[in-house]
């Protein structure tokens, strides 16, 4: 499977700002994925980035709040914008790889967000 | 809509065996079982496509019973590496796109 990477790993901001996450795979990938894992909590997918358009996102989670880019097979980056305590979670990225036939998904290392 | 998985938390000894289990109220396409250790990312285990087929390596296997939108996966002979949380993804189409039960929380003691 892939190598991704996430930086950072974990950081502290102050509300109001905004922190950039980026995902690096070590090779081309089809799909990429941003998901929210608050503390304790199941896994809850944000939006899958699209390569050369517009992410596509999930209920509840809107562009202006969650802006992603993704400009080639092997980079993501997702922004977390004007950010509340409530936005205190892991952010991680996941690649989409064939397997069976179809797309299973391999997780980074997670960037672990906390706002003061 | 997200899949209920059941039991939410498991406590087990070494050796003893454990089923995890995983219903849709939707059509499933796939099902996908992954394992979190504690400040790890999630692990993926094995992929399930519907037919439903078994699969398994090792201790570990899972089945998906199409009619019931169910999954199962079994643990046997329990070992304390097996400790950690268990996600199943569930897939409607082959979209790729994935959304996770609530998590089982399995514990094995010596």
């Amino acid at each position: 499977s892939a190598v991704i990477s996430q930086k950072p790993s974990r950081d502290i901001c102050q509300r109001g700002t905004s922190l950039t996450i980026q995902c690096q795979v070590d090779s081309q990938v089809t799909m990429m994925f941003w998901y929210r894992q608050q503390p304790g909590q199941s896994l809850t997918l944000i939006a899958t980035a699209n390569q050369g358009s517009e992410a596509t996102y999930e209920s509840g989670f809107v562009i202006d709040k969650f802006p992603i880019s993704r400009p080639n097979l092997t980079f993501s980056t997702l922004t977390v914008s004007n950010m509340s305590p409530e936005d205190s979670s892991i952010y991680l990225c996941s690649v989409g790889s064939r397997n069976s036939g179809t797309d299973t998904q391999y997780f980074g290392p997670g960037t672990r967000l906390t706002v003061l | 809509q997200q899949p209920v998985q059941s039991p939410q938390a498991v406590i087990l000894r070494e050796g003893e065996d454990a089923v995890i289990n995983c219903s849709s109220s939707k059509a499933l396409y796939s099902v996908h079982w992954y394992r979190q250790k504690h400040g790890e990312a999630p692990v993926f285990l094995m992929i399930l496509l519907k037919g439903g087929e078994q699969k398994g390596h090792d201790k570990i296997s899972a089945s998906f019973n199409e009619k019931k939108q169910q999954s199962s996966l079994y643990l046997t002979a329990s070992q304390l590496s097996y400790s950690g949380t268990y996600f199943c993804g569930s897939s409607t189409s082959n979209t790729g796109k994935l959304i996770f039960g609530q998590g089982t929380t399995l514990q094995v003691k010596p």
